[in-house]
């Protein structure tokens, strides 16, 4: 246990389906990231929140929509996906630059 | 801008071999640096991190890394590793500018009985 939290660690859905990843920490943090780790594919950055205000989004197709609604929690919105999307998405959270980033487990999707 | 290569994407080594894991980074001023390890289905886990002092830093699990400002390096080191390093390993350095970490492609080491 890292001291984030992401939930659920398994989700299958089809390409009409909305769903929703949640990423928690209460390791006092005030910065959370949303990455998408594809196999043979760098670390991708999707989104940035810094004091529940985004910003950076790295030019993330609209159907992924991120949602910081307090320091703690981070959710990640997901509606009419495409297989290419299936990945593991991985949260983060920081509160100094020099102290690195505490990562989760991961949600790892299938899009069918 | 900041940059961090991982000339190695895949690093085989027998049990018990020492292994070393490459990164080199790109900066204009001062940096801080970092390795993480992630094994399969799992998020990046910190293993060491260079901020300042010492160049040589030492993390969990028997590894190491030196800090060489002028070659712009920060090798991750291990005297002899074990089946259970096998692992994706990444190193990242700071954007203090940005205030974020900027990561390499990462490095697969795959320890072989």
């Amino acid at each position: 246990e890292t001291g984030v939290t992401q939930t659920p660690r398994h989700l299958v859905m089809g390409m009409t389906n909305k769903k929703s990843l949640k990423c928690e920490q209460h390791l006092g943090h005030n910065a959370m990231y949303w990455y998408k780790q594809s196999a043979k594919k760098p670390l991708e950055l999707m989104f940035v929140y810094s004091l529940e205000e985004r910003v950076e989004n790295n030019s993330v197709p609209s159907r992924f929509s991120p949602e910081c609604p307090n320091s703690s929690h981070l959710f990640l919105h997901l509606h009419t996906l495409q297989p290419e999307d299936s990945a593991l998405y991985l949260c983060a959270s920081s509160l100094r630059v020099e102290g690195g980033y505490t990562f989760g487990s991961g949600t790892r999707l299938t899009v069918v | 801008a900041q940059s961090v290569t991982q000339l190695d994407s895949q690093v085989p080594v027998f049990e018990e071999a020492p292994v070393e894991l490459r990164c080199n980074y790109s900066s204009s001023v001062s940096v801080y640096l970092f390795w993480y390890v992630q094994y399969p289905n799992q998020g990046l886990q910190l293993l060491l991190k260079y901020l300042s002092g010492s160049t040589l830093v030492k993390g969990i699990n028997g590894f190491e890394a030196e800090f060489n400002k002028s070659q712009t390096s920060f090798h991750l080191r291990k005297p002899s590793v074990h089946i259970s390093d096998t692992a994706e390993y990444f190193c990242a350095v700071s954007d203090l500018e940005a205030d974020k970490l900027i990561f390499g492609t990462g490095t697969r080491l795959q320890v072989f009985p």
